[in-house]
């Protein structure tokens, strides 16, 4: 059974803090590590789709590094504001099929 | 463009009643997903499809059926409901080019 897991489960900091989620995953057979961001009642959309070891993406004051050797991603927000409040979700995809393995999400709450 | 829509918003039903979810994609997408979510657990992968003509059971197959009816829409079916199967439920599609998934606005299933 394949298992993602993310951690911290849910995170509270102050307009500006900057703050950093983790995804670990199986190291073997990787093909992608994906990030997505999901708003309260909305779907969730794709901030980051990440296939290399070493890959660093970065989308305005979001950015993810990608160790898949030791399997894990880091997922860094600089400067948080209230609207990135949101469930951060990464997903692993395996080599061989077309199966997204998520893990539970990290869900940020950032205080004004 | 419509990207991924989903029918119906809401739905209740009694123990042992069947339905369908309907799910549709403008974006001429190969692969289409179901998932369900389920509080603390993120997204569980139900069924998908890679292509049109296939289908294949994801992490949670046990009391659905899928039906690929063309390129653009992707059914989920629940023939004798029960309440573990209350949930949200987002159908998705992808985009080869970029590994990227999209997901529809979500379908909020209760089974009384």
């Amino acid at each position: 059974i394949l298992n993602v897991e993310q951690s911290p489960q849910s995170l509270h900091v102050q307009e500006g803090d900057s703050t950093n989620f983790t995804c670990s995953f199986p190291s073997s057979n990787f093909y992608a590590l994906h990030w997505y961001r999901w708003e309260t009642a909305k779907s969730p959309e794709a901030l980051f789709v990440m296939t290399l070891n070493g890959d660093e993406k970065k989308k305005g004051r979001i950015s993810a590094t990608l160790n898949t050797k030791e399997g894990y991603s880091y997922l860094y927000i600089k400067g948080s504001q209230p609207e990135d409040s949101a469930t951060y979700l990464c997903a692993f995809e395996g080599t061989g099929g077309f199966k997204t393995i998520f893990g539970a999400g990290t869900r940020l709450f950032v205080k004004a | 463009n419509a990207g991924v829509t989903q029918t119906p918003k809401f739905q209740v039903l009694k123990t042992g009643q069947s339905m369908t979810l309907q799910c549709a994609q403008d974006m001429n997408h190969n692969s289409m997903y179901w998932y369900r979510q389920d509080p603390g657990m993120g997204l569980r992968l139900i069924y998908y499809s890679a292509s049109e003509g296939t289908t294949d059971k994801g992490e949670v197959p046990n009391g659905y059926n899928v039906s690929r009816l063309n390129k653009r829409e992707f059914s989920l079916r629940l023939e004798s409901a029960a309440p573990s199967q209350t949930s949200v439920y987002f159908c998705a599609s992808r985009d080869y080019s970029t590994d990227t998934q999209y997901f529809g606005p979500g379908t909020r299933l209760t089974v009384l």
